[in-house]
């Protein structure tokens, strides 16, 4: 079964400090591992995935994440905060042969201060 | 521009009464999900719906109910059973339930209160 864990339930950086939002996740086939950010009262917007191709995923608002297949990370990195980053962001695991789980982890929310 | 559009934003439900949340989409998915999200909490699901006319209960079915009779449409009823209905639920479409490699695209959500 799959499983996801987000290290931190909340992260706070400055504005302009670079932010990293840690998962590790469990699987016992191909994972796809997807992050998802929420702002209040707002449903879940894509940042990016990655599907069994390059370990590098570039996402949408200067957002990366690299696969870890050894280490079963998939941590979410942002050069520079910006205000409007503070949200929630959930990372998600989905076997590629049970499309039908799509496992979120509990999420974390990120706090940019000025 | 193709999305997922819930309705209303905002509902109250009085007790007894049974509500019911509208979900549509129209990016042509056949899979469609029911998730409800509590403060600081993560998402849990409710139902999921591979295909028209089929839904299969998630983890938290007790006190709801759905039906797909349109691929565009999975709305989603909160009963009188359901005791502690007050949450924010989101609907969300995926374009195959097989498809793991793909995302799920969600909708903005309605927020229930107990009035």
């Amino acid at each position: 079964a799959q499983s996801v864990t987000q290290l931190d339930s909340h992260v706070s950086v400055s504005e302009g400090t670079p932010v990293l939002l840690r998962c590790n996740y469990s699987s016992s086939y191909s994972p796809s591992l997807f992050w998802y950010v929420q702002h209040p009262n707002k449903g879940l917007q894509l940042l990016l995935k990655y599907t069994s191709a390059a370990t590098l995923v570039k996402g949408i608002n200067g957002f990366e994440a690299e696969f870890k297949k050894s280490e079963t990370s998939f941590h979410l990195t942002k050069p520079s905060a910006h205000m409007s980053d503070a949200a929630e962001y959930f990372c998600v695991v989905s076997e590629v042969n049970y499309g039908q789980n799509f496992v979120f982890g509990p999420g974390t929310r990120l706090s940019v201060l000025p | 521009d193709g999305g997922i559009t819930q309705s209303p934003k905002y509902l109250f439900r009085k007790e007894g009464q049974n509500v019911t949340l509208s979900c549509e989409q129209n990016l042509n998915h056949d899979a469609m999900y029911w998730y409800r999200q509590d403060p600081g909490q993560g998402l849990r699901l409710i139902y999921y719906s591979q295909i028209v006319n089929d839904f299969q209960k998630g983890d938290i079915a007790e006190g709801y109910s759905v039906s797909r009779e349109k691929k565009e449409s999975f709305p989603l009823t909160v009963t009188s059973a359901q005791k502690n209905p007050t949450a924010f639920y989101l609907c969300a479409s995926r374009i195959s339930w097989d498809r793991g490699n793909q995302p799920q695209h969600f909708g903005d959500g309605t927020r229930l209160s107990i009035l």
